[in-house]
């Protein structure tokens, strides 16, 4: 049972370069999030989908956007890379919400040069 | 906006000893969920304590909640190398009423 997966794990880019960061998970869950954690701040909420084709802005949601065309899949995308956007990404999936716990995947490191 | 806050920081113990973390939160709360990060990898929920529980055990963990404090602490008894790791609270909270984790204890367990 893989959980949730995240691909690539590891990605250089160049500042203004555009890509996107990809979730999936295989537990049919209807609640699925996108964080970004950087070292001293803990994870932030970027976006979220509380179900298929659904989205919508977490805390930090400026300079991401977000899909969640298939219920098992959550897309993340950098339109025009950012220094500011270097971090480590994780994605995770829950039941619901409240006392729901999430399940995460491995993270994406993400450098933007 | 920071619902959680970890105590200390960083703690570094001897195998065999017990880790003691602590959480506090600024606002009223309907549960608590604590969450281990091992180097390199993801979140994995350890334990929820809801609102109206005090204390709540689970192997070697055992979780403490005061809601008049805004606080819950985070006991290891035991401890090995493999709880190497850093723990987070977590609690609802801000504007989109989602989860809000601390910045985190770094937890050393010295073999």
């Amino acid at each position: 049972n893989a959980g949730v997966t995240q691909t690539p794990k590891f990605r250089v880019l160049k500042t203004g370069q555009s890509m996107t960061l990809l979730c999936a998970q295989d537990m049919n869950h209807e609640y699925m999030y996108w964080y970004r954690q950087d070292p001293g701040m803990g994870l932030r909420l970027i976006h979220y989908s509380v179900g298929e084709g659904t989205t919508a802005k977490g805390e930090v949601p400026d300079g991401y956007n977000v899909s969640r065309l298939k219920k098992q899949n959550f897309l993340l995308g950098l339109e025009s890379a950012a220094p500011s956007q270097t971090s480590v990404y994780f994605c995770a999936s829950s039941w619901g919400t409240g006392i729901q716990p999430q399940h995460f995947g491995d993270g994406t490191r993400l450098s933007i040069l | 906006s920071q619902q959680g806050e970890e105590d200390p920081q960083a703690l570094s113990i001897q195998e065999g000893e017990n880790a003691t973390m602590n959480c506090s939160y600024k606002t009223s709360i309907n549960n608590l969920q604590w969450y281990r990060q091992n180097s390199g990898r993801g979140l994995v929920h350890l334990i929820l304590i809801r609102s109206n529980e005090r204390e709540k055990h689970s192997g070697r963990l055992r979780v403490t909640l005061d809601t008049s404090k805004k606080s819950s602490s985070l006991l290891i008894t035991a401890s090995r190398a493999a709880d190497t790791a850093s723990y987070f609270c977590a609690t609802l909270g801000g504007a989109t009423n989602k989860l809000i984790f601390g910045t985190g204890t770094l937890l050393a367990v010295q073999p």
